[in-house]
């Protein structure tokens, strides 16, 4: 199974202040169909996990502009241009190159 | 309005079954892949099995393999999980979600506990 490791697992970031999520994995994430399969998921409190981005760097439909990912290959990043108090909760990556489908083990996000 | 609501989760004893169901609404069900995703009390998400649209492929995480078994009903817009043998393990939030490498909706999840 490919294995997910997100770093830091908890970050608090003062409102209006960036913030950084790194998410790595065991294998290559780019398929031979030239798209790479790394998602980003935000769990805010209470609620089921919503998609944030998509393919390593594409922003789902109505998710704010202040969120991007990066990455190639095994190292990918989701950042936060200004952290807003609606930000809260926890961020999960996600492969799904290959069966079964693995998660990061989430990186909670609080603020101070 | 996509909707995605799950139910039948409930308390269960260790070696006990559970079928849990989730009503597709808003969307033309058979035209998508459907998975469950679990999560259990306190921990991060796990993906536990998907199926194709018309259910000629289904795929599982190791943990339930020969346990639990999808499977869906696309006239009743319905996605299904038939959970024997339950472990304590097995315990968790259990959520169906839309699509075939990404989830783009979400239930509100069902909570299934296992426990004497």
């Amino acid at each position: 199974d490919i294995v997910m490791t997100q770093t830091p697992l908890s970050l608090s970031v003062t409102p209006g202040q960036p913030a950084s999520i790194s998410c790595k994995s065991s294998q290559s994430l780019l398929h031979s169909d030239g798209k790479t399969y790394l998602y980003w998921y935000l769990q805010k409190p209470g609620q089921p996990p919503q998609l944030l981005i998509y393919e390593v760097s594409n922003r789902f439909s109505g998710v704010p502009d202040r969120f991007s990912g990066s990455g190639s290959g095994t190292d990918f990043t989701l950042k936060i241009s200004r952290v807003e108090a609606e930000d809260v909760g926890v961020y999960y990556c996600m492969q799904s190159i290959q069966l079964p489908f693995t998660f990061g083990p989430g990186t909670k996000v609080d603020i101070k | 309005e996509v909707q995605l609501v799950e139910s039948g989760g409930g308390l269960v004893q260790p070696g006990g079954s559970l079928r849990l169901s989730c009503a597709a609404s808003g969307f033309t069900f058979s035209s998508y892949w459907m998975s469950w995703v679990r999560q259990a009390p306190g921990k991060g998400l796990e993906w536990v099995a998907n199926i194709k649209q018309d259910g000629s492929e289904k795929y599982y995480v190791d943990s339930v393999k020969g346990r639990f078994t999808i499977s869906r009903d696309n006239a009743k817009n319905s996605l299904y999980l038939q959970m024997n043998s339950l472990r304590a393990e097995d315990t968790a939030v259990y959520y169906c979600a839309r699509g075939t490498r990404s989830y783009d909706y979400w239930g509100q999840g069902t909570l299934v506990t296992v426990s004497s």
